[in-house]
């Protein structure tokens, strides 16, 4: 079993459309992440959710929304895509004490064109 | 938002050679991780420091920890070409719920 898992791998749409990532993890972690990979490989923290509970609002555009139907997923709403929002996407899951470490997703390649 | 800047950003070399990665910050932290990822995939799991002159060993990779938390380097002996990817550092601070990650650097071992 896939331990943290994306869906779709790939997305490729056009400019104004709204979107979805969805992730799940099965690993009965506390709290799951959302980090954008630029095009220089750099990760950069979107939001982090904790027992439901947003904790972690990086300064990302109101068009992004996470959105966690329970502990276990943390999806992303996009909604008005635009050009630079092309990037891959990792979900990722830790327990509470980040030095543990964290489970990352094979991402989500999004194009937008 | 903290910066954390590995050099060198670009390292090719040959089976069998020697080689280590740097990770600096200005801050202090709390933890330090070493990733890699491989093309396609997330990030996985090297190494977590946390002790002031922590040394950990991984097989063929070394990890060391800065005596003041501000750095940490990753050494890698008689490298595969397995060992190819993007090697990622990342810490957290006292307070911070998340981890920050480096700026990378890309593996290259030419068999």
């Amino acid at each position: 079993d896939t331990a943290v898992s994306q869906t779709p791998k790939y997305l490729v749409t056009q400019m104004g459309n709204d979107k979805s990532i969805k992730c799940e993890q099965n690993l009965g972690h506390d709290t799951m992440y959302w980090y954008k990979q630029d095009s220089k490989k750099f990760l950069k923290i979107m939001f982090s959710y904790n027992n439901k509970e947003l904790i972690i609002n990086e300064t990302v555009p109101n068009r992004f929304s996470p959105k966690s139907p329970d502990k276990a997923h943390l999806n992303l709403h996009i909604n008005s895509l635009e050009l630079g929002d092309s990037a891959v996407y990792f979900c990722a899951s830790s327990h509470n004490t980040v030095n543990y470490g964290y489970t990352f997703g094979s991402g989500t390649r999004l194009t937008v064109v | 938002t903290q910066l954390l800047e590995q050099s060198p950003q670009f390292l090719s070399i040959q089976e069998g050679e020697n080689l280590t990665v740097y990770c600096n910050s200005s801050s202090v932290f709390s933890s330090l991780q070493w990733y890699r990822q491989e093309p396609g995939e997330g990030p996985v799991l090297l190494v977590t420091v946390v002790t002031g002159g922590e040394v950990k060993k991984l097989k063929r990779l070394t990890f060391q920890f800065g005596d003041a938390r501000k750095d940490s380097s990753l050494h890698i002996t008689a490298a595969q070409p397995g060992d190819t990817g993007l090697y990622l550092c990342a810490g957290d601070w006292t307070g911070a719920n998340n981890l920050f990650f480096g700026t990378g650097t890309r593996l290259t071992v030419i068999p």
